[in-house]
């Protein structure tokens, strides 16, 4: 699976978008784009996936540049409750497992 | 993922002491698997499971076996706790089967702390 590079924290203020960046430039043409969050030691919890196409559901929009080698995490109204570790991770889906990395620390303040 | 149960939630043991986290779902899902996490880290793999008779090693297997009882059931034992074994142990489950574009999504348990002393 192609590693991923993020920043190791972001801020953003209750109410704003939070924009989560994550570079991947070694990504092969079946590798999706997964991205996970933990909030303090509970399990990660899935958010969304995408291949090459922007995706969005109900917690979140991911953004896919063309050429592949990067995507952000959009939650579009954040909250205090999106206080957590957002993981980026790529991977071959079905067939492979999820390896995580440091993720970012998202911190979402009043 | 309340569908997705850890037994026990915390232990603490003693070190040489064996010692069994269990795992339950009732989601139905074929693939299994164990986590751990270290304070301030990423998860890392230890076994992972794709059906009933089939075991495979993670990243970090040495000092851990695992058990898949049953598609439901997956067991992860450590057969002489060490004190650097002291960490919070994931289980997850995914179907290979779901998902619009065959993508299979992982969902995790609420862990199970360990501390061996």
């Amino acid at each position: 699976d192609a590693k991923t590079t993020q920043p190791p924290s972001m801020d953003c203020a209750e109410g704003r978008a939070a924009n989560l960046p994550c570079n991947h430039s070694t990504i092969s043409g079946n590798e999706y784009v997964y991205w996970y969050r933990q909030i303090h030691s509970q399990g990660p919890q899935y958010i969304i996936h995408g291949l090459k196409n922007n995706e969005t559901n109900e917690m979140a929009s991911l953004i896919i540049t063309e050429d592949r080698k990067s995507s952000t995490l959009i939650l579009p109204h954040a909250t205090l409750r999106d206080t957590a570790v957002y993981y980026c991770i790529v991977r071959v889906t079905r067939y492979s497992t999820l390896t995580f990395g440091k993720g970012t620390m998202l911190l979402v303040s009043p | 993922d309340a569908d997705v149960t850890q037994t026990p939630r915390n232990r603490i043991t003693k070190t040489g002491k064996r010692i069994m986290l269990e795992c339950s779902q009732t989601k139905g899902h074929d693939r299994m698997y164990w986590y751990r996490q270290d304070p301030g880290l990423g998860l890392r793999l230890i076994y992972y499971s794709f059906d009933v008779k089939d075991i495979n090693k993670g990243e970090i297997s040495d000092g851990y076996s695992v058990s898949r009882q049953a598609q439901a059931k997956f067991s992860l034992s450590l057969e002489s706790a060490i004190p650097n074994q002291t960490a919070l142990y994931f289980c997850a489950t995914s179907d290979a089967g779901q998902g619009r574009d065959g993508g299979d999504t992982i969902y995790f348990g609420e862990g199970s702390w360990l501390t061996v002393v």
